[in-house]
């Protein structure tokens, strides 16, 4: 079965700290991959995307992701937290084809401390 | 220019009643997807639009459910005799063509919240 897996509910780390979010994901092939925040009253926004080529792919916001293969994982990272990454992230997988129906994980939320 | 609105922004309502939730998404876009999301769950894929149409609407959890979007641009989420796990966050999302390679952007939601 189609599955993302998001093992960590919920994350605080300091501001100013690395973060890391992980994402494993289960699919026939290798899916597009995606990862998106939300904010408090705000609706999902794109953080970055993978199709293919290069494994690490830089998003807006100061964020980057790795895509492992033999790990399924797609992992979120940033090196330095800002008070305004306080959010829930979700990765999310698309068909390989192109398609439009697109599998969220259960989200991790971030809390920063200052 | 504007974004994805959602309408209202919260409905509360007593089971068995019906309700209607509005999507506008951005101008020019022709596809129209729509979402629910659980409390601490990720967003659950509805239904999809490509233009007038339904392209796929097997998401909806049964057929209390029906959505519309007669003229290619607004479309309504209609929920008949409403039962309280229906409550949920429904996200309304479009984007400028169909495929996942085509950004989705989403709005705010609709916060349904059945007593």
């Amino acid at each position: 079965a189609q599955s993302v897996t998001q093992p960590d509910i919920h994350i605080t780390v300091s501001e100013g700290a690395s973060l890391e979010l992980r994402c494993n994901y289960s699919y026939g092939a290798t899916p597009y991959l995606f990862w998106y925040v939300q904010s408090p009253g705000q609706g999902l926004q794109l953080l970055l995307k993978y199709f293919s080529g290069d494994t690490l792919v830089q998003g807006i916001k100061g964020f980057e992701a790795e895509f492992k293969r033999s790990q399924s994982s797609f992992n979120l990272r940033k090196p330095s937290v800002h008070w305004s990454d306080a959010a829930e992230y979700f990765c999310a997988v698309g068909p390989p084809s192109g398609g439009f129906k697109t599998i969220f994980g259960a989200g991790t939320r971030l809390f920063v401390k200052a | 220019g504007a974004g994805v609105s959602q309408t209202p922004s919260n409905k509360v309502t007593e089971k068995g009643k019906y309700v209607e939730l509005r999507c506008d998404p951005i101008s020019g876009h022709t596809a129209l997807y729509w979402y629910r999301q659980s409390l601490g769950q990720g967003p659950e894929f509805l239904i999809y639009f490509q233009g007038t149409g339904a392209a796929d609407d097997s998401g909806l959890p049964n057929d209390r459910f029906f959505a519309v979007r007669p003229e290619g641009s607004v479309s309504t989420l209609k929920i008949q005799r409403t039962e309280r796990g229906d409550s949920a966050v429904y996200l309304c999302a479009s984007s400028a063509t169909s495929g996942t390679y085509n950004e989705q952007f989403f709005g705010p939601g609709t916060r349904l919240t059945v007593l």
